[in-house]
């Protein structure tokens, strides 16, 4: 079946204690991308992958890192945790640019 | 950057009647606006797009519509259903890999 992966699933922590949210898919999608959701803000951007080792920051990049080695990976790194990155993460995977994206159930993350 | 504005932020239809919901984008450069669905728990899904050679393109129920001039472009769902009740979003691109999203409709059908 065609997906993509997000684990964990939820996730609480603490200010500061390094995350990572890995995400993986299995179409072979060159384009690989993260947004956060939060309440009347709708979806926005953070990072975006065009393919293996390039990435590019989207419109909320501040306090987050990725990473694209392989194909299939993109992980989220949090890497000193504030509470203000409380949010529903999702990562989305496409063929290419402008094409339908496909997203993964989402990460609840909350950070205290 | 790109500033999707979308509006209404909540709508309530009556099973069988229709719904509209309508986005403004900042940047004339956007070429390419995708409308995604969300119901709750799930990640969304890509419902129709347009690109911006076309003025209207229509999906069964759904169709969608853009007035390059005035810079939006609207979602239109016929004999509403209560699947229909969903989080949709609008999006807008230009030639390349960032999508802007506005703030989200919330639908809801009532039966």
């Amino acid at each position: 079946e065609a997906q993509v992966t997000q684990n964990p699933r939820y996730l609480i922590t603490v200010t500061g204690k390094k995350l990572t949210v890995t995400c993986s898919q299995n179409m072979n999608h060159e384009y690989m991308s993260w947004y956060r959701q939060d309440p009347g803000l709708g979806l926005r951007q953070i990072y975006y992958s065009m393919n293996v080792e390039v990435t590019d920051k989207g419109d909320v990049p501040e306090g987050y890192k990725v990473s694209r080695k392989e194909k299939r990976n993109f992980p989220l790194i949090l890497e000193s945790p504030s509470p203000n990155q409380t949010s529903l993460y999702f990562c989305a995977s496409s063929l290419a640019a402008q094409t339908e994206q496909y997203f993964g159930p989402g990460t609840r993350l909350t950070v205290t | 950057g790109e500033n999707v504005e979308q509006h209404p932020s909540t709508l309530s239809v009556q099973e069988g009647d229709s719904a509209v919901i309508k986005c403004t984008y900042s940047d004339s450069a956007s070429n390419y606006f995708p409308w995604y669905k969300q119901e709750l728990g799930k990640g969304p899904q890509l419902i129709i797009d347009i690109r911006s050679n076309v003025g209207e393109k229509k999906d069964q129920r759904i169709a969608v519509t853009l007035n390059k001039t005035a810079k939006h472009f609207s979602l239109h769902i016929t004999e509403t259903q209560p699947e229909d009740s969903a989080v949709y979003f609008c999006a807008a691109s230009k030639n390349d890999y960032k999508l802007s999203f506005g703030a989200g409709t919330t639908v809801t059908v009532r039966a």
